[in-house]
């Protein structure tokens, strides 16, 4: 069984610029989860997706965005790149909802901003 | 609202001894907490859950937790390190835990190092 895959791997981008990073879940798995991983703030959540629609939004501003589509996969974007947007970002599927089932992650995206 | 502490950020352990990460958290309702490991530049692996049931839960790689009510502790131990335990471990509750959508809170993590 495929695990939760995510493209590319790693990524370089300049300020100002804005980047699309895709997750494809575990088949069958329908809830998305989107993590950003930096060592001065460790794991922060930014979004889930169920469905197609987002349950459940983290404090991020506006230029952080993603959506799901019907076959499940997800796609962030961040707009307007930062600096501080450089990190490790983490996608997430799950069975089920409200952790019964657990999070299975994916291998994540490394991001860095120049 | 929902938070996790670990109390040290580096433990040290020679391989064969007692592994114990500690893990508090606070949450407004019975909570959902998890264990994930992260080996370098991979993404995070479930160790274990405790959802509701057995307070002792026994994940992975010969790791277990239990889960105390009265000390809002979830701690991670392993009879037995071995050399390949050595990575970062974090802690997690459920913001949501009993809702859908709900996110995973993270502790700052915990560095386990194993010396032979």
């Amino acid at each position: 069984k495929a695990g939760v895959t995510q493209t590319p791997r790693y990524l370089i981008k300049t300020r100002g610029q804005q980047v699309t990073l895709s997750c494809s879940p575990i088949s069958g798995h329908r809830s998305v989860s989107w993590y950003q991983q930096t060592p001065g703030q460790g794991l922060q959540f930014l979004f889930e997706y169920f469905s197609e629609t987002q349950r459940n939004k983290g404090n991020f501003p506006g230029r952080f965005s993603g959506r799901q589509f019907s076959n499940s996969r997800s796609e962030m974007n961040v707009s307007t790149l930062e600096l501080g947007d450089s990190a490790l970002y983490l996608c997430a599927s799950s069975a089920g909802t409200g952790g019964d089932y657990g999070y299975t992650f994916g291998s994540g995206t490394r991001l860095t901003v120049v | 609202a929902q938070s996790v502490t670990q109390l040290g950020s580096h433990v040290s352990v020679s391989e064969g001894a007692l592994v114990l990460l500690r893990c508090n958290y606070s949450s407004s309702v019975p909570p959902y907490l998890f264990w994930y490991v992260q080996y370098p530049n991979q993404g995070l692996q479930l160790l274990l859950k405790y959802t509701t049931g057995a307070t002792l839960v026994k994940g992975i790689n010969g790791f277990e937790a239990e889960f105390k009510k009265s000390e809002t502790s979830f701690h991670l131990t392993k009879p037995s390190a071995h050399m390949s335990d050595a990575a970062e471990y974090f802690c997690a509750v459920s913001d949501l835990p009993h809702q859908a959508g709900t996110a995973l809170i993270f502790g700052k993590g915990t560095t386990l190092s194993v010396s032979s």
